[in-house]
């Protein structure tokens, strides 16, 4: 089955720098990838998410990339706020009735 | 709005109790999920169900049942509750077929004493 895997676990960045975590996946099949945050107390909610189809998407400060042939991709959060502070997980999955498989979660520090 | 409610946010149990854990989403999503999350650990996969009646193991089965008869409405069952499942279980769902978001319960954070 897919396994995800994601890095760093813990990523402490001062306020206004970039934050990059980045995921690998194994199955080649898998053709949608999004990316959760989860704020302290919270649901996960989606953020962003790409398909194969594309290798970069953005929104806003956020972004994803996809490199399908090295089976990784990445979000890319710029100028961080405190409010980024955070703990962000990815996941793949494909087509058809599967589950989103997700990586461990990166916990996110944005320090003022 | 999306709503995908758990029926507990915090639950305490004893070991060797029978626990249920409810989920219900309005968005007649035909894929329901019971994720385990721990730190460290991430989201882990239980059990998954792509219609009424079906259901799939997922990575952690062991000691968990499911039962899935109205589509939406997806239960988790602890058999016999044990202190190692102590965990904040979360639930999801989104549409079966097209590859698409999924969306998550409030979780339920299950304490086994």
């Amino acid at each position: 089955g897919e396994n995800v895997e994601q890095h760093p676990s813990t990523l402490s960045v001062q306020e206004g720098d970039s934050a990059v975590i980045k995921c690998t996946y194994s199955d080649s099949a898998s053709n949608y990838f999004p990316w959760y945050k989860q704020e302290l107390g919270k649901r996960p909610q989606l953020i962003i998410d790409i398909r194969s189809n594309v290798g970069e998407k953005k929104d806003q400060r956020i972004a994803v990339t996809l490199n399908k042939t090295a089976k990784h991709f990445s979000l890319h959060i710029t100028e961080t706020q405190p409010e980024d502070s955070a703990v962000y997980f990815c996941a793949a999955s494909k087509e058809g009735n599967t589950p989103l498989v997700f990586g461990k979660g990166t916990r996110l520090s944005v320090i003022a | 709005d999306v709503k995908v409610t758990q029926s507990s946010r915090y639950l305490v149990k004893r070991t060797g109790e029978k626990v249920f854990l409810e989920c219900v989403q309005d968005m007649d999503h035909e894929n329901m999920f019971w994720y385990r999350q721990d730190p460290g650990l991430g989201l882990r996969l239980i059990y998954f169900s792509y219609d009424v009646k079906m259901k799939e193991k997922g990575d952690i089965p062991e000691g968990y049942s499911v039962s899935r008869e109205k589509k939406e409405r997806f239960s988790l069952i602890l058999e016999s509750a044990s202190t190692n499942q102590t965990s904040m279980y979360l639930c999801a769902s989104r549409f079966g077929g097209a590859n698409t978001e999924a969306f998550f319960g409030q979780g339920t954070r299950l304490t086994v004493v």
